[in-house]
């Protein structure tokens, strides 16, 4: 039971444009959605979050929007730079517990 | 550096054997969660321990995994008798657990596991 989607599994951006990352989820009771960005042989490093009472949360370069309704969430990266190509992995928790992942988006920023 | 710390980093066994995975939390956090990534997957959780506590264990397969995070020392994520199936990259992440349920998890760099 897949409560968290990320239904595109690559993206390819020019290097100065915008990159626009999907998620999409089930589970209503989810209140709190990150973003993790992963290079190989490593780690999840936290991009960002947001909770279920927001709509919008900014930081530098990376926006992430929650249409609740709808049950989407997307990250933009903006602009895009070849340092930002990763794996993204967007997470959704309920009450603060266990994270719960999508199976991640590969994003290559193109020079 | 007072990031999440996992040893080893990389850990080969044999069909049979044990292995250990040790997790350091981030400096004043006391929870911890440990997270599996099989190959061409997202991570699943596992299990989620306070000092001295197992608060969710409902992703731990029932038999031959187990966890414990002591008063003192690192978190540790036992796997007896591993099979080949258990080959994967194991992440800790560990957080403050603020109120409100606004608790972001920081991860470590993981634990790859190759079992022969």
């Amino acid at each position: 039971d897949q409560q968290v989607k990320q239904n595109s599994p690559s993206l390819s951006v020019q290097e100065g444009r915008i990159s626009i990352l999907n998620c999409d989820y089930t589970n209503s009771m989810f209140d709190y959605f990150l973003w993790y960005k992963k290079y190989p042989a490593e780690g999840p490093t936290f991009l960002i979050s947001i909770s279920s009472i927001k709509d919008k949360n900014e930081d530098g370069r990376f926006t992430v929007f929650l249409n609740k309704s709808a049950k989407h969430l997307s990250l933009h990266i903006v602009p895009s730079q070849p340092g930002d190509s990763a794996v993204y992995f967007c997470a959704a928790s309920a009450e603060g517990n266990k994270l719960v992942f999508g199976a991640g988006t590969i994003l290559r920023v193109k020079s | 550096n007072a990031g999440v710390m996992q040893n080893p980093r990389h850990l080969v066994r044999r069909r049979g054997q044990e292995a250990r995975l040790r997790c350091s939390p981030m400096k004043g956090h006391s929870h911890v969660y440990w997270y599996r990534q099989l190959p061409e997957e997202g991570l699943k959780f596992m299990v989620y321990l306070q000092k001295e506590n197992i608060i969710d264990e409902s992703g731990m397969p029932k038999e031959r995994f187990s966890a414990e995070f002591p008063k003192e020392g690192p978190s540790i994520l036992r796997i007896q008798q591993v099979v080949r199936g258990d080959s994967a990259a194991y992440f800790c992440a560990s957080s403050l657990r603020l109120a409100g349920g606004k608790d972001t998890q920081y991860f470590g760099p993981g634990t790859r596991l190759t079992v022969l």
